[in-house]
């Protein structure tokens, strides 16, 4: 199947930082989704991206899908930006949808 | 709009005890999974459904059974309860779109299942 793997694993910010997480995946997926999880266990839906750059307030997100990565990038973190953030992607077809995930990157942001 | 729900949020079973989680979604999607969540692991698809009277088997399906009477609700059994089912259980619901094979995929609050 396919594999997913997320960079770096953890993260620790200062407020105000900016960061970078990247995906990388080994085959051609029709679908790519960046996901937060808040420390309440919730899954929150930040990006459907399987292509092209896309931005949401001081999120954003690129994937290129020719060269299999995808990137998030958190500008100007706050607190309410920790949890982990994970990256799933679908190969489409008669796949169904069916996600897989990467392993997730722990981001914690101190005051 | 409520989106999609699970019920119970938290569970405490002994090892062989039978129950069920309740999954349902009121945006009349016609895909939906159940995943697992380990401790430090991403989510893992248990079984999925592309639609009502239709289920099959993702990449965990062992000791799981699902059922999806109607569209908009999809059921999650445990047989006979282990400590290896202890997890987080989501449920995700999503929709076909006119030129995309699937869109983004929505996800209840979890169930937490402790298996003792």
């Amino acid at each position: 199947g396919i594999q997913v793997e997320q960079s770096p694993p953890d993260l620790i910010l200062q407020e105000g930082a900016n960061s970078t997480l990247r995906c990388n995946f080994s085959d051609s997926v029709n679908n790519l989704q960046w996901f937060h999880q808040n420390p309440w266990g919730q899954l929150i839906n930040l990006f459907y991206i399987p292509s092209g750059t896309k931005q949401n307030g001081r999120l954003s997100a690129t994937t290129v899908a020719t060269e299999r990565y995808s990137l998030l990038y958190i500008s100007s973190s706050q607190t309410t930006d920790s949890g982990v953030y994970f990256c799933a992607v679908n190969r489409g077809g008669t796949s169904y949808g069916k996600l897989t995930f990467g392993q997730g990157t722990i981001l914690t942001v101190h005051p | 709009n409520a989106g999609v729900t699970q019920t119970p949020k938290f569970r405490v079973l002994k090892t062989g005890q039978s129950m069920t989680l309740l999954c349902a979604q009121d945006m009349n999607h016609e895909y939906m999974y159940w995943y697992r969540q380990d401790p430090g692991m991403g989510l893992r698809l248990i079984h999925y459904s592309v639609g009502e009277g239709t289920t099959a088997k993702g990449e965990v399906p062992d000791g799981y059974n699902v059922s999806r009477l109607k569209k908009q609700n999809f059921l999650l059994g445990l047989e006979s309860a282990a400590p290896s089912q202890t997890s987080v259980y989501f449920c995700a619901s999503s929709y076909k779109t006119t030129g995309r094979t699937i869109d983004t995929q929505y996800f209840g609050p979890g169930t937490r299942l402790t298996v003792l």
